[in-house]
This record gives C-alpha cells, structure tokens and sequence, in this order.
C-alpha cells in the first residue's frame, strides 16, 4: 500500500517568514495530494490539493509543488501568521479514494 | 462545502459496553463513508470504508468483529465499538463523498473515553 512520509514533525518560525512541509509517497500510481490543517480537537480542513497533472498550485499564501519523478511534494506558506499554528498532514491517493496520510506536522507561528 | 456531522461529539464508557458513533451528510448523497481513529498527536489512520448498501473494507489490523460499521442511507454510517476496552479511547473520525472519486468530506470527530 501507499506509504507517505512528512518531514519535519515540528516547525517554528517568526511570524512573516516562510514555512515549507516536505512529503514523499511510494505508490507511483498515487495521482491526487491534499493537504489538511488540523486545530486540537477539530477536523481536517482541507486547506490545498493538487493532481498529477500539475506541477504547482497556488492559492493566495499558500503553494504546493509536486515532483512526480521523485515522487515528492511540498507545502509552502509565505507570511505566516499566528492563525497558522496548527498541525498539518500532507495525504496521498489514486483518485481521491483511501487517502493515505503523512505523520503531520506541528507548525508553531511565534509573534 | 459539504457539511458531516457526528454524534456524540464525545462519550465516555466503562470497559467491556459498546459505542455506537453515527456520522451523517447533511446536504449531499454519500455514496462511501470512510472511518478513522487518530490518537493523541498522531496521524489520522484508516479503519475501513463503507459503501452504502454493502459490507464494509476494513484495513489490515482492524478487527471487523470489534468495529461494526453500517452504511445503511446515503447519509448514514455507524460505527459500533463492541467490548469496548481503554486501549480503544481514541479520536474516531468519519468522512464522506459523493462518489469513490470525489472529495472527502470529514466529520468533526467522536472523542471515545473507555474507563
């Protein structure tokens, strides 16, 4: 099955910089990545997502590139603000269908 | 978006009783509901997946006789956590789609505390 490893486990950056998720999976054939963000105790929200077909999507402060060769994507968050401390999982899956999720993320936005 | 709801939003049992957790689409047909239980500061992990009208597909370690999912409407999933033991507390969260290709929708959760 799908194996997906999300790298780091935490991140703390300055309120204004950037934060960068990183993401492999194993299952070549995965064509569908989205990314959620999760506050204690609440649900995923699905924050981005991108297909195979695509090499990068943006929308507003947040990207995500996806490097179907190296079987790698990335979430990217520019201007961090402290509403952005949360946990983040990146997940992978052919078609949207049994999402496959990474480790999670802990990103923590210092004022 | 779509709207899932959950219910309880949280329980607690003694050891050895059984919880049922209803996850339900509020405003679309969910053709596959799909469950999971994430525990403190961990990944969401796969439990099974249900479509409506059939048996459910549990994942590999979830023992079918302990989590009893029915997928009985297009707007209705249990899960039922039989004899159920403190190992067992957990984060259960449910999602929903309008078809296996579509978009997954997730519930708020069910916080399960087994004494």
């Amino acid at each position: 099955g799908e194996n997906v490893e999300q790298h780091p486990s935490t991140l703390s950056v300055q309120e204004g910089d950037s934060a960068v998720i990183k993401c492999t999976y194993s299952d070549s054939a995965s064509n569908y990545f989205p990314w959620y963000k999760q506050e204690l105790g609440k649900r995923p929200q699905l924050i981005i997502d991108i297909r195979s077909n695509v090499g990068e999507k943006k929308d507003q402060r947040i990207a995500v590139t996806l490097n179907k060769t190296a079987k790698h994507f990335s979430l990217h968050i520019t201007e961090t603000q402290p509403e952005d401390s949360a946990v983040y999982f990146c997940a992978a899956s052919i078609s949207d269908y049994k999402l496959s999720f990474g480790a999670g993320t802990t990103v923590t936005v210092r004022a | 978006g779509a709207v899932v709801s959950q219910h309880p939003s949280r329980v607690i049992c003694k050891s050895g009783t059984s919880v049922k957790i209803e996850c339900r689409s509020l405003d679309f047909q969910a053709t596959t509901m799909f469950w999971y239980r994430q525990f403190p500061k961990q990944s969401l992990m796969l439990m099974a997946t249900s479509n409506e009208g059939s048996k459910a597909t549990y994942e590999q370690g979830v023992e079918k006789d302990k989590f009893l999912i029915n997928h009985a409407s297009l707007t209705l999933s249990t899960l039922t956590v039989t004899s159920a033991h403190p190992e067992d507390s957990s984060f259960y969260i449910c999602s929903a789609s309008a078809s296996v290709y579509n978009e997954q929708f997730f519930g708020p959760g069910t916080r399960l505390t087994v004494l």
